[in-house]
């Protein structure tokens, strides 16, 4: 079965410094990875996928993540975070002949303190 | 504008009742979702429709049902044979289920018990 592991319920860093979100996953096969992001009381926003190629993936609103498949492992970074980052965000995982279907992680709340 | 919409926003449900949670989307997308989030566990998938009048079980399919009988529709009902109903519900779309573009969100139905 696949799965998606994010092991930080929160992190917390300040306005201007690197910010990391960390994802691991379980897969059979190739995955498919994918990030999204949670506004307050709002719908997911989609982030930045990882299908092939390329490891490092650029996303929307100056996000990247890294596909490690040694590590089993998909972070998402930004170099200066900003406050509006503050949210919930999810990693998620498509297997290859698994119906499809995503698999998300149980997010991680982010707070950028000004 | 287009997106998806889900109505209502806050819905009570007293015991004994089947309620409807209604979602409509006008991208033309072939693929409709349904996700419950609860805290601190993601997001787990209910019911997802590949084409018009046809959908499958999610991971989490029990007490729940749903119908596709227009592509921009794809209501959800949550019977009284959900004990435990409490919950963010999210309705997603994606152009065709069978690819790996992303899913757009609507902004969610906070579902609570009275």
């Amino acid at each position: 079965a696949q799965s998606v592991a994010q092991p930080e319920d929160q992190v917390n860093v300040a306005e201007g410094n690197p910010l990391t979100v960390k994802c691991t996953y379980s897969v059979s096969g190739n995955p498919y990875l994918f990030w999204y992001v949670q506004y307050p009381n709002r719908g997911l926003q989609f982030l930045l996928k990882y299908i092939t190629g390329d490891n490092l993936v650029k996303g929307s609103y100056g996000f990247e993540a890294e596909f490690n498949k040694s590590q089993t492992s998909f972070h998402l970074k930004k170099p200066s975070a900003l406050v509006s980052d503050s949210a919930l965000y999810f990693c998620a995982v498509r297997a290859p002949r698994n119906d499809y279907k995503l698999s998300f992680g149980a997010g991680t709340t982010v707070t950028v303190r000004a | 504008d287009g997106g998806i919409t889900q109505s209502p926003k806050y819905l009570f449900r007293k015991e004994g009742q089947n309620v409807t949670l209604s979602c409509e989307q006008n991208l033309n997308h072939d693929a409709m979702y349904w996700y419950r989030q609860d805290p601190g566990q993601g997001l787990r998938l209910i019911y997802y429709s590949q084409i018009v009048n046809d959908f499958q079980k999610g991971d989490i399919a029990e007490g729940y049902s749903v119908s596709r009988e227009k592509k921009e529709s794809f209501p959800l009902t949550v019977t009284s044979a959900q004990k435990n109903p409490t919950a963010f519900y999210l309705c997603a779309s994606s152009i065709r289920h069978e690819t790996n573009e992303k899913l757009f969100f609507g902004s969610g139905t906070q579902l609570s018990v009275l």
